[in-house]
């Protein structure tokens, strides 16, 4: 069975930093690329990071591009997210996301739960 | 980055057909896409349900019934999601989804009513 189980949510100042992490069981972790996709209280998806399977290719929202670092460990079938310079908006439920390649289509096929991120003072 | 815009409500009654839309921005085409769909309950994570691309190319998720399909209407730049013969189960938050080279694009969700 696939399972995403993300941790390290919690409040936070803003300014503040914070890492989340989403462990990977149930499938070849090193093969998949993964996301991080949030969702404020409320308010609909918005996807923010991907990094591919060998950790050569990241890419990131421009919400939150120069703030946030995608990494993994592959070896550790987990996945990260360092949040530095946290603002109020970035308040949200954190999901990681597994990406399926299918060849001519990419796919986000299964996620976690999610961890939420409050960012107050 | 492209927009998808999606009306934010729809609602239909059991046993009905429903018909939600997801409309790109002009600048980019829906006939060079695959256009995914996923369901949102409320506390629960996003579930995918299908991508479509052409009658040719397309897929449904793992244990989603076939009364989801998907479908484009190129003279409006838009992918649909049908859903058929609705239950009341299939109420929800529905999302569109393409990947744009370097970013997945969301649209802003619609809330399904199932009267």
């Amino acid at each position: 069975e696939v399972l995403l189980v993300e941790s390290g949510g919690g409040l936070v100042q803003p300014g503040g930093s914070l890492r989340l992490s989403c462990a990977a069981s149930g499938f070849a972790f090193r093969n998949y690329s993964m996301n991080w996709v949030r969702q404020a209280p409320g308010k609909g998806l918005e996807w923010i990071s991907y990094i591919s399977s060998s950790i050569t290719t990241k890419y990131y929202a421009e919400s939150v591009k120069g703030r946030f670092t995608i990494s993994r460990d592959n070896g550790k079938s987990s996945l990260y997210l360092q949040m530095s310079g946290l603002r109020d908006e970035d308040t949200a439920v954190y999901y990681c996301a597994r990406e399926y390649d299918g060849g001519d289509y990419y796919l986000l096929d299964f996620w976690g739960r999610g961890a939420l991120v409050s960012v107050s003072s | 980055q492209p927009v998808l815009t999606q009306p934010p409500s729809s609602s239909a009654s059991p046993g009905e057909s429903a018909r939600l839309t997801c409309t790109l921005s002009s600048d980019i085409n829906v006939k060079n896409y695959n256009i995914y769909w996923f369901q949102q309950k409320p506390g629960s994570p996003p579930r995918f349900l299908v991508y479509y691309y052409s009658d040719s190319d397309k897929g449904l998720g793992s244990g989603v019934p076939s009364r989801f399909s998907g479908a484009k209407d190129t003279s409006a730049n838009t992918g649909i999601l049908l859903i058929s013969g609705l239950q009341s189960e299939d109420e929800a938050d529905y999302y569109c989804l393409l990947w744009a080279t370097t970013a997945w694009v969301f649209g802003g969700g619609t809330k399904l009513t199932v009267l």
